[in-house]
């Protein structure tokens, strides 16, 4: 069975850091691009970041963009996200995501989603 | 702010026939690329309902299929289903963010 799930969620202070992890299993692994998309309290959903294959290309939406940093172990089969000075408005759902689609990147979507782990931000 | 745009919530009775839109611009869907659509029920993941604005993955019912025009996209339900209360988002590429938007997500009652 094809699944993805988040581990590393939890409750910090504003200014605080946090990693998140993604164990996946059921599919090669090393052959699909990641994402992580976050879905704040009551709120829609948000792109944050994607790492290719390799880990070769990487990209951050603005909003946490020199704060965050995505990264994988193909060997592990697990996706990372390092949240630095960690906001308020950081709070969210964070998903797990994998990529399918035709190139380039810009037509990809995601196919299969983890359950999400919670990373509340507040003092 | 979403660089796509969806109407808050959309209601129909079982059996009807709905719609939820997605609006967009020169730099996501009129830009050409591709819209894909998630449904996620209460307290649950996203999952994937239309990819490539009109294909479904293995698995969802043919009630649900996708359309795409210029600037918009729509998603169509027939035959509504109790189980199709849900919330419904858009998904697209935009080059001026350099990065994937959803839709600010469309909340289908079943009356």
């Amino acid at each position: 069975e094809v699944q993805l799930v988040e581990s590393g969620g939890g409750l910090v202070q504003p200014g605080g850091s946090l990693r998140l992890s993604c164990a996946a299993s059921g599919f090669t692994f090393s052959t699909y691009i990641m994402n992580w998309v976050r879905q704040a309290p009551g709120r829609g959903l948000e792109w944050v970041s994607y790492i290719s294959y390799s880990g070769s290309r990487i990209y951050y939406a603005d909003s946490v963009k020199g704060r965050f940093t995505i990264s994988r172990d193909n060997a592990k089969n697990s996706l990372y996200l390092q949240m630095n000075s960690l906001r308020a408005e950081d709070t969210a759902v964070y998903y797990c995501a994998r990529a399918l689609g035709r190139d380039p990147h810009y037509y990809y979507y995601m196919d299969v989603w983890g359950k999400g782990t919670t990373v509340t931000v507040s003092s | 702010q979403s660089v796509l745009t969806q109407p808050p919530s959309v209601s129909g009775a079982p059996g009807q026939r709905v719609t939820i839109s997605c609006t967009g611009s020169s730099s996501n869907i009129g830009a050409g690329y591709d819209v894909h659509w998630y449904q996620q029920l209460p307290g649950t993941a996203p999952k994937l309902l239309i990819y490539g604005n009109i294909n479904r993955p293995s698995g969802v019912p043919d009630r649900f299929s996708g359309s795409k025009s210029d600037t918009s996209a729509s998603l169509a339900i027939t035959g509504l289903q109790a189980e199709d209360e849900a919330d419904y988002y858009c998904q697209s590429y935009d080059t001026s963010l350099s990065g994937w938007v959803f839709g600010g997500g469309t909340k289908m009652t079943v009356l």
